[in-house]
């Protein structure tokens, strides 16, 4: 079953950029990825999928600020032009044939 | 656009059952497979299984600390997907989250969460 890290916070200006980070276990670097935004008391909400070659596709109504892209067990989602409402857990997931599986999250604070 | 909605959620005792409903809206239900997700508070978000649709066989797959617990069905008919919760423990209190999970080819979506609080 794949593994999924996350640095548990980042933080960054109001209208600069930040980059998370979900990495997979070495045997399954070239799993698809999915990226959720849960902001504070909502439900989660679908960002992108993000597969190892770097190829994504973002959610519906999803702005245009989020971008995804891929390096070897590392999946990225680079947000721009930070805004308030950016503020929020960030969770990655992948499945295999029987299960799923997210990473811890990663929450972001936006000074 | 897609919709689902969960019901059934609210205040048990341990060792007590309850039943979660999901109604779905928006898409071909009985083509999707579906999930469960939960949210202790506090937490991180945590698979606890998934149905298969009925063409392959509607099989299901659980998480290891609901196993043998907790039973997913679904009602085609009904566009329903279901979560009987039995033996309820403590730590199985959390927000339920109804999921049309991600695949290759499929794009994830959300319900808004029940709560379910288990505590004597």
């Amino acid at each position: 079953q794949p593994v999924l890290t996350q640095s548990s916070s980042a933080s960054a200006s109001l209208g600069s950029s930040v980059t998370l980070t979900c990495t997979l276990s070495s045997d399954h670097s070239g799993y698809i990825i999915a990226w959720h935004q849960q902001q504070p008391g909502k439900a989660p909400r679908f960002l992108m999928k993000i597969e190892g070659s770097g190829s994504y596709e973002v959610g519906t109504g999803v702005p245009d600020r989020f971008t995804g892209s891929s390096s070897g067990a590392d999946r990225y989602v680079t947000i721009s032009n930070l805004q308030s409402e950016d503020e929020a857990d960030y969770y990655c997931e992948t499945w295999d044939s029987h299960s799923w599986v997210f990473g811890g999250g990663t929450k972001l604070t936006v000074l | 656009e897609v919709h689902l909605v969960e019901s059934g959620g609210g205040l048990v005792k341990p060792g007590g059952s309850l039943r979660l409903s999901c109604a779905a809206s928006g898409f071909t239900f009985s083509d999707a497979w579906m999930s469960w997700v939960r949210q202790a508070p506090g937490k991180g978000l945590e698979w606890i299984g998934r149905i298969k649709s009925r063409i392959d066989r509607g099989t299901t797959d659980y998480a290891a600390p609901v196993r043998g617990r907790f039973i997913i069905s679904r009602d085609d008919s009904k566009k329903t997907m279901f979560l009987q919760m039995n033996s309820l423990k403590t730590e199985d209190t959390a927000v339920y989250y109804c999921v049309r999970p991600p695949t290759t080819d499929v794009t994830p979506h959300w319900g808004q969460g029940t709560l379910v609080t288990v505590s004597s």
